[in-house]
């Protein structure tokens, strides 16, 4: 089946400082979705693609559906201790199902105060 | 306010015992879905229902049962066969036809097994 791989699995950042995270498949995909897991909580989405080359904003997030259908990327600036919590990209399945979501295994972010 | 809650938040249960755990939405979504997550495993998908009265197994059904009988309800009973069955469980749903808005997420239950 589809997967997507996500990077990094992890990261310590200094309050302030930007990230950077990336997802790819060697699948094409025509939708892309960043969430946001708080921790204890549901993931809520935060930023959805669909057309590729696609830059799009939410406040300080920033998402980029790349050229090729392959991958994305999903930029923080300006990080503060509240963007803590696990970020997944996914994009819907393609062929079979039409009902499911594929996810990355997502990206733990901690930013020390 | 639409939205789907799932319930308990915390869940207590001695090992040998089924546990079902609540799922509601009222988004009007035909489609629902049953996700485990373990720490550093991502989201496993455990059951999936797209119309009531049918539901498919997912990754990791085993030890797990559905029920679909409501559009607005999907409960997952824990059985006594699953053999790990301690983690943190997240209900979603989405529109039927179109995943491009995503699914939508309860807050989840963590289930402790002592």
């Amino acid at each position: 089946g589809q997967q997507l791989n996500q990077s990094p699995q992890s990261m310590f950042i200094q309050e302030g400082e930007d990230v950077s995270m990336n997802c790819t498949s060697s699948s094409i995909f025509n939708t892309w979705l960043w969430y946001k897991q708080d921790p204890g909580e549901g993931p809520v989405l935060l930023i959805a693609l669909y057309k590729a080359g696609e830059l799009t904003s939410n406040g300080r997030l920033t998402a980029q559906f790349g050229i090729t259908r392959k991958d994305s990327f999903l930029n923080i600036s300006a990080s503060i201790p509240s963007d803590v919590g696990i970020y997944f990209c996914a994009g819907p399945n393609s062929g079979g199902s039409n009902y499911k979501l594929t996810f990355g295994k997502g990206t733990l972010l901690t930013v020390n105060p | 306010d639409g939205g789907i809650t799932q319930s308990p938040k915390y869940l207590f249960r001695k090992e040998g015992q089924n546990v079902t755990l609540s799922c509601e939405q009222n988004l009007n979504h035909d489609a629902m879905y049953w996700y485990r997550q373990d720490p550093g495993q991502g989201l496993r998908l455990i059951y999936y229902s797209q119309i009531v009265n049918d539901f498919q197994k997912g990754d990791i059904a085993e030890g797990y049962s559905v029920s679909r009988e409501k559009k607005e309800s999907f409960p997952l009973t824990v059985t006594s066969a699953q053999k790990n069955p301690t983690a943190f469980y997240l209900c979603a749903s989405s529109t039927q036809g179109s995943l491009n808005y995503g699914y939508t997420f309860g807050s989840g239950t963590r289930l402790t097994v002592v």
